[in-house]
């Protein structure tokens, strides 16, 4: 089975803090992806990367950068956490290719607040 | 652009009622469409897929047919139980894109 690891399910973090989430997966895929979950909006992707090193900007990218060194660890970093990034983060992983019917792989989510 | 529009929750049903969650799309392409499910403390996972028009996906006893003539992805099922209760994403992913786009996700609770 894949499996797609977000190390923390909770996190609280003090307003201007820099916050690491850090997410792994196990079955060799070439993209990633996060998503913020908030209630009534659905799931709105921040930032994906197709490949190590590479990466583009999604949706709500502001505010948040991400890190790809290794093809199995995706990182998202808050540099300077507001309470307005207090949110449900979702790691995702698929295999690859653009327009591909490939199902992605989500992890558990980590809940996110900013005090 | 790229959207997907499904109904507001929650949708609160009886045990064995009948299920249809609406889920319509925008893409500039022939997009590939999804639901997933997020049940309680958990992330989501795929319930069904899509990839052409008039392809039905099914699962668990859900379904959803590809109608491109109306831009339309509604997953339903016969008779739903309360182990069904979680929300509901419809998903694309269009034509030379990575990523999915989703919906608001649809609450639903059932009622023994």
């Amino acid at each position: 089975d894949v499996k797609v690891t977000q190390s923390s399910r909770y996190l609280v973090k003090r307003t201007g803090e820099k916050v690491f989430l850090e997410c792994v997966q196990d079955m060799d895929h070439e993209n990633m992806f996060w998503y913020r979950q908030d209630p009534g909006l659905g799931l709105r992707l921040i930032y994906f990367s197709y490949d190590v090193k590479m990466k583009e900007k999604g949706d709500i990218p502001e505010g948040y950068s991400v890190s790809r060194e290794k093809k199995e660890r995706f990182s998202l970093i808050l540099e300077s956490a507001s309470t307005n990034q207090t949110s449900m983060y979702l790691c995702a992983s698929s295999l690859g290719g653009s327009g591909k019917s490939t199902e992605a792989f989500f992890g558990q989510g980590t809940r996110l607040t900013v005090v | 652009g790229n959207s997907v529009t499904q109904m507001e929750g929650p949708v609160t049903l009886s045990e064995e009622a009948f299920l249809t969650i609406n889920c319509t799309y925008t893409a500039t392409g022939y997009p590939s469409l999804f639901w997933y499910v997020q049940y309680p403390g958990e992330g989501l996972q795929l319930l069904l897929k899509a990839t052409k028009a008039d392809d039905k996906g099914s699962n668990k006893g859900f379904e959803a047919t590809y109608r491109k003539e109306t831009t339309s992805f509604h997953l339903e099922k016969g008779s739903v139980q309360v182990s069904d209760s979680a929300v509901y994403f419809c998903a694309h992913m269009d034509t030379g894109r990575r990523a999915l786009t989703f919906g608001s996700g649809t609450r639903l609770q059932v009622q023994p």
